[in-house]
């Protein structure tokens, strides 16, 4: 998976509970992103970032926020949890080439269920 | 706001035959598109990304064409075989901006399935 590691790989949690997941990558890629894919709607863009402090929103971005101190990682979190995030999330990254048409490298995923 | 459709059916095919994806798109006009690779508990893996001002587009026993007048990419794999049993992401170009990375949008897959 091109350097990309996401943890944890499942979790549980209950509604109303914060959330944290971690992607960490040893490419030294510039930009990482954030998705969820759920049956019926693909791969939705959820932030992204494009170095270091620097990030904006994607399409679904409400209720998540994320943070990036160091290139290697981007963290996303779900600030009070709730069932309609319960979702597989992928981490991307992408850049290694220099240009904004690279391809993304996708992480293993995590998949997350708010009971 | 963009909209971007993939075959909605899986498509079952026989091995040895060609496979073709389709993917269409509305409200927008892409740089570029790319195809994605996903197995069943997988992150996405990119197989080709064609330019607007690209026709077509091969690598080994894959072909990507794209109509930016139909706002449609196609998707071939000839002389399938079982293991490219798999669902495939068409993804969208909606408009990186310098400094800020690549954006896409993705369909939502075609599932393919190769029988011997």
């Amino acid at each position: 998976d091109a350097g990309i590691t996401q943890s944890p790989r499942h979790k549980v949690t209950e509604t109303g509970t914060p959330v944290t997941l971690r992607c960490h990558q040893t490419e030294n890629h510039r930009y990482m992103y954030w998705y969820r894919q759920d049956p019926g709607h693909g791969l939705r863009l959820i932030h992204y970032s494009y170095g270091v402090k620097d990030t904006d929103k994607g399409e679904v971005s409400d209720g998540y926020s994320v943070s990036r101190s160091k290139t290697e990682d981007f963290l996303l979190t779900l600030e009070s949890a709730t069932s309609s995030q319960t979702s597989v999330y992928f981490c991307a990254i992408s850049g290694g080439g220099g240009s904004l048409m690279d391809e993304q490298y996708f992480g293993p995923g995590t998949r997350l269920t708010v009971t | 706001s963009q909209k971007i459709e993939q075959n909605s059916e899986a498509l079952n095919i026989q091995e040895g035959k060609t496979a073709t994806l389709t993917c269409n798109y509305t409200n927008y006009s892409p740089a570029y598109l790319q195809w994605y690779r996903q197995d069943p508990g997988r992150g996405p893996v990119f197989l080709l990304l064609i330019r607007e001002n690209e026709k077509e587009k091969r690598k080994e026993r894959l072909k990507v064409t794209f109509d930016t007048t139909l706002k449609q990419s196609l998707f071939h794999i000839t002389a399938s075989q079982p293991a490219d049993s798999a669902t495939y992401l068409c993804a969208l170009d909606i408009g990186g901006f310098v400094n800020q990375g690549g954006k896409l949008i993705f369909g939502q897959g075609t599932e393919l399935s190769v029988k011997p």
